[in-house]
């Protein structure tokens, strides 16, 4: 089956600009979206089409993706940033997660 | 503005049925451009992908549960629903519905991302 892999957990301090990576086989061939999770809340999509950006969220957040690797990138990121960030994309109609990754904003 | 809410029981006993609802509101779920999905958090655990459905009934459902999973909806209600057959301790988890975009290209339409989410309910297998 399909896998998507991301680092467990990324620091950034306040004001720093924060990468969080998400790769798997061939992604470059398919559109990852990305999700945030505060504690205790439900995800809220902040990426999709690998670099679109929902209405609503900060231009702080964009993505890209090269090869077989797409990226989060958080500029300017501020302490409400602290969460886990999920990334998500299709294979064969089967949505596929990453396992998520902590951003931890010191 | 589209909202999602979840409901059902919360404590399921083991080789049960677990049933959940999922209500939307501000918005119709007959559209032609969104499916409309279940996604699953076990406790301090990543997401995972349960299965989604379209208002016609066309469904996608994850490999790994299809065999246990039937997902169907209510266009009259505006509501979809979950049942997941046999659960075990392993089936314990935060319930999300969520509604599933569509994007266009070359004269198709994709899969695309979840968005908006309801608030998720939790779901305790045990006896």
């Amino acid at each position: 089956s399909y896998e998507l892999t991301q680092p467990p957990s990324v620091s950034v301090s306040p004001g720093q600009t924060a990468s969080i990576t998400c790769s798997g086989d061939e992604l470059g061939d398919k559109y990852v979206s990305w999700y945030q999770q505060r504690p205790g809340q439900s995800p809220v999509l902040v990426i999709y089409q690998d670099t679109k950006r929902p209405s609503g969220i900060p231009e702080r957040f964009s993505g890209s993706s090269s090869g077989n690797t797409a990226t989060l990138t958080i500029s300017g990121t501020q302490a409400m940033d602290e969460a886990d960030y999920y990334c998500q994309a299709w294979d064969s109609n089967t949505a596929v997660f990453g396992g998520g990754t902590k951003l931890t904003v010191l | 503005q589209l909202q999602l809410q979840e409901s059902g029981p919360g404590l399921v006993k083991p080789s049960e049925t677990l049933s959940l609802t999922c209500t939307v509101s501000g918005g119709s779920i007959s559209s032609n451009t969104y499916y409309w999905g279940w996604i699953r958090q076990p406790p301090g655990k990543g997401l995972e992908w349960i299965g989604s459905i379209h208002y016609s009934g066309s469904t996608y459902y994850n490999p790994s549960l299809k065999s246990r999973v039937a997902i169907s909806v209510d266009t009259s209600k505006n509501q979809f629903s979950l049942k997941l057959s046999s659960v075990t301790a392993a089936d314990t988890a935060v319930y999300y519905c969520a509604r599933l975009g569509l994007y266009y290209y070359d004269s198709s339409y994709y899969l695309n991302c979840f968005d908006p989410w309801g608030q998720g309910t939790l779901v305790t297998v045990s006896s």
